[in-house]
């Protein structure tokens, strides 16, 4: 069973252009979850996505930020005019319902130079 | 509002030796779980354990083992024996236990500890 995947696993842009990083879940696992790691912030949730629907997206940012999570294909994190403070790794994680662990994938660095 | 707090930033151990890292938490639920995660240099984040609000039985795997003491709102992990493979930041974390639907289970983590196994 593979694991979670996520691509790319590096991405560089430029201020103002988008970002798309992508997360495909592990086998049977529908619950999907977006994290940062921001070098001086630690790992802080941003959005919880069951397929088709945003269940929790508290810590997201008001601006710029969106996420989907479709019927078919992977769940996308989506940054609009990427700025510096965008610069962090991203990472998805995913679990078969609740009441279970979430398991992580390895994670975008995204540079924004 | 829930918390998690790591004290220890960095430690620094020579092999062989045995190493606690200490993970308070703070919470209003009554039904919760915890977490601890491994995250090595090559920057995965690898889970390792999960613990219910209502199971206090410390666990042992291996030459790991937790130690979760709710009257303390804390869930210590240590390593014995440690292994240079053992370096890596270790993240202790936290989340509501929701059952029906529309429930977010979304993880509060701590700002991780350092683990440093020298030679």
């Amino acid at each position: 069973n593979a694991g979670v995947m996520q691509n790319p696993r590096h991405l560089v842009r430029r201020r103002g252009q988008e970002a798309r990083l992508r997360c495909s879940p592990m086998k049977g696992h529908s619950h999907v979850y977006w994290y940062r790691q921001l070098p001086e912030e630690g790992l802080k949730f941003m959005v919880y996505l069951q397929k088709e629907n945003i269940i929790d997206e508290s810590g997201m940012p008001k601006e710029r930020f969106s996420a989907e999570f479709p019927k078919e294909g992977p769940s996308i994190l989506r940054i609009q005019q990427v700025v510096r403070g965008d610069s962090a790794a991203y990472f998805c994680a995913s679990s078969p319902r609740l009441g279970y662990e979430q398991y992580f994938g390895p994670g975008t660095r995204l540079t924004v130079t | 509002a829930q918390k998690v707090t790591q004290a220890q930033t960095e430690i620094s151990v020579v092999e062989k030796e045995d190493v606690t890292l200490d993970c308070v938490y703070e919470t209003r639920d009554t039904t919760y779980y915890l977490f601890w995660y491994k995250q090595p240099p090559s920057g995965e984040l690898v889970f390792l354990i999960r613990r219910n609000s209502f199971d206090e039985q410390n666990e042992i795997s291996g030459r790991y083992s937790w130690n979760f003491q709710k009257s303390t709102s804390s869930f210590n992990f240590t390593i014995t024996a440690s292994q240079v493979v053992d370096s890596a930041v270790y993240f202790c974390a936290l989340s509501e236990a929701r059952r029906t639907q529309g429930g977010s289970e979304k993880l509060v983590f701590g700002k991780g500890t350092k683990l440093t196994v020298n030679p």
